[in-house]
């Protein structure tokens, strides 16, 4: 079955400092992957998804993420942190031996932002 | 646009309380799901389906049913609650895009449930 490991379960970055959220997956078949985001109390918003286009994916606040196949990675960078990402993300993936209607999400990273 | 619509917000049940969480979207989606989320465990899915009439099950289906009788809603319930099942519970819907919910998933704001 697929799944996702989101490598810290907290992060913690100065303001302006590169954001880099860790994500490995595993799919035995070419997966979608999904990053999302969530403020407290709140929902899930997207922020960027992967559908077998283009391996560097950008999406929503100024965040991207790259496909790594050879590494099965789908990490979540932003060069400048803002006080305002703080909040927990969560990347997922479809695929495997679930399905493309199986999403399988990671344990999520608390992101903290600091002055 | 009203998007995914989740009813109630915030529920305390009983143990052995039965309770249906409400689910409806306006956006003509074929492809609905649950998840429960968890600390440090992230989202699961519990029940998913493809079109009205079709339903299956997901990471932790047990001690849950769901019916999609229209593409509009899919309603989760909770037969006899169980303390385990305190949780929030987050419903999502998108397009199927004929291999699984390629496309932009939108969730529900959630409903926090307590079962004492």
């Amino acid at each position: 079955a697929q799944s996702v490991t989101q490598l810290g379960s907290h992060v913690s970055v100065s303001e302006g400092a590169l954001v880099l959220l860790r994500c490995n997956y595993s799919s035995s078949v070419p997966p979608y992957l999904f990053w999302y985001v969530q403020y407290p109390n709140q929902g899930l918003q997207l922020l960027l998804k992967y559908t077998s286009a283009a391996t560097l994916v950008k999406g929503i606040n100024g965040f991207e993420a790259e496909f790594k196949k050879s590494e099965t990675s789908f990490h979540l960078t932003k060069p400048s942190a803002h006080m305002s990402d703080a909040a927990e993300y969560f990347c997922a993936v479809s695929g495997g031996s679930g399905g493309y209607n199986k999403l399988i999400f990671g344990a999520g990273t608390r992101l903290a932002v600091h002055p | 646009n009203a998007g995914v619509t989740q009813t109630p917000k915030f529920q305390v049940l009983k143990t052995g309380q039965s309770m249906t969480l409400q689910c409806a979207q306006d956006m003509n989606h074929e492809y609905m799901s649950w998840y429960r989320q968890d600390p440090g465990m992230g989202l699961r899915l519990i029940h998913y389906s493809v079109g009205a009439g079709i339903t299956d099950q997901g990471e932790v289906p047990n001690g849950y049913n769901v019916s999609r009788s229209t593409t509009e809603d899919f309603p989760l319930r909770l037969l006899s609650a169980a303390p385990s099942q305190t949780s929030v519970y987050f419903c999502a819907s998108s397009y199927f895009d004929g291999r699984g919910p390629g496309n932009t998933i939108y969730f529900g704001e959630g409903s926090w449930l307590t079962v004492v």
